[in-house]
Formats: structure tokens, C-alpha cells, sequence
């Protein structure tokens, strides 16, 4: 079955440091969501990706979506502790959309 | 956008009760999904219900064990029947956007504590 892991699990990092996360799928995906989750709060929905090699911007927020449609990354410039959290990508392939375990990022003061 | 409530928020409950758990939503939509998060892991999909029809379990999950109901198009409850600690989980109701960026909203959750 449809599998998408993402790297690294955890990372903590000083503020004003950028963070990447990174997921790679087992089968080409029709497209990558990605989503923050605060602690104790639920999955909020960033942004999706459907074309490949398909990249756009949010702010200090830069998405990817490779050239063969099953690797995707998220990157942070100069991370804030509001950037606290865990981030999920979500990869729908056939029929259904499969989260990474998620990244749970910690910004240091 | 679609905004999504749930009840309970929380709950503490015994071994071997069951718990329904409600999910209302502002919009009325297709397809409903339930997902189950365990404490520090990532989100799995229970099943997919959809308005008038049987919900569509994924793999390592049964009818018997999470019934659901999808009375209307705004609604629906997943009931974890015969509990034991190990169903301790956030479970979360999800919908498909309705505008054009297919994005896809979750519920509050439900925290679930059973002893």
C-alpha cells in the first residue's frame, strides 16, 4: 500500500534558523498537502501541490513538489517560535490521502 | 471554508463502554472523514462516510468496532464501541473543502482517555 514517510521526526533549531522537512511517498501521488498542527490543537491546512516540480511561497514558508511527484519539502527561513508545532505532509494517491508521521519543530529563544 | 464542531471535546471513560462521538458541519459536503491520531503519531484514516450510503473502512478497521452514522449532509457520529485503553486516541472528523483549492478541514478532535 501507498506509504509516504518524512524526515526528520524532530527538530529543534535557534530562532532566526531555517528548517526544512521532507517527505518522500512509495507510489506518484496526484498531489501533497501540507498542515500545521499547534500543541493540543488539530491539523490546519497550508497549502497543496499538484503539478510537478511545482514550488510556492507563503511568507518565510517555501513548498516543493519534485519532478516525479512523490517527494515533497517544506522549508522555513528564519524560523519565530510562532512557527512551533508539528508538520504533516498528506500525499493523496489512489483513492486516498496518506499522512507522514509528521515533524515536530521546536524553536529555541 | 468550512468551519467543523465536535462533541464531546473530551472524555474519560471506562473499559468496555462505548463513546459516540458527533461531528456538525457549517456546510453541507459529500464526503466525511474520520481520523484517529494517537498520542505523538500522525493522523490515520478510519473511514470515509458518505450520505446514504455504508461508510468505507480502511484496513485494520471494522464496522463492528467504529459503527458510523451519516444521516444528512452536514452530520455525522463514529461510535468506538467496546473500549479499552489501547482506542485512547484523538479522533478527528475531516471534510473536503468546498472552493476551489481542495483543501481539507479537520474538526477540533475529541480526546479520548480510557482506563
Amino acid at each position: 500500500g501507498q506509504q509516504v514517510m518524512q524526515i526528520p521526526q524532530y527538530q529543534h533549531v535557534q530562532e532566526g534558523e531555517d528548517f526544512t522537512t521532507y517527505c518522500n511517498s512509495s507510489t506518484t501521488l496526484s498531489n501533497i498537502q501540507w498542515y500545521k498542527q499547534r500543541p493540543g490543537g488539530h491539523p490546519v491546512f497550508l497549502i497543496q501541490l499538484v503539478k510537478s516540480g511545482e514550488v510556492k511561497k507563503q511568507k518565510r514558508l517555501t513548498f516543493q513538489f519534485g519532478e516525479a511527484k512523490k517527494n515533497s519539502s517544506l522549508h522555513i527561513t528564519a524560523t519565530q517560535t510562532t512557527d512551533v508545532g508539528t508538520y504533516f505532509c498528506a500525499g493523496q494517491g489512489y483513492q486516498k490521502v496518506t499522512f507522514g508521521i509528521g515533524t515536530k519543530l521546536q524553536v529555541i529563544p | 471554508s468550512a468551519v467543523i464542531s465536535q462533541k464531546p471535546s473530551r472524555d474519560i471513560c471506562q473499559r468496555g463502554t462505548s463513546l459516540t462521538i458527533q461531528c456538525q458541519v457549517d456546510s453541507q459536503v459529500t464526503m466525511m472523514f474520520w481520523y484517529r491520531q494517537q498520542p505523538g503519531q500522525s493522523l490515520t484514516l478510519i473511514a470515509t462516510a458518505n450520505q446514504g450510503s455504508e461508510a468505507t473502512y480502511e484496513s485494520g478497521f471494522v464496522i463492528d468496532k467504529f459503527p458510523i452514522s451519516r444521516p444528512n449532509l452536514t452530520f455525522s457520529t463514529l461510535t468506538v464501541s467496546n473500549m479499552s485503553p489501547e482506542d485512547s486516541s484523538i479522533y478527528l472528523c475531516s471534510v473536503d473543502g468546498t472552493d476551489t483549492t481542495d483543501t481539507q478541514y479537520f474538526g477540533p478532535g475529541t480526546r479520548l482517555t480510557v482506563l
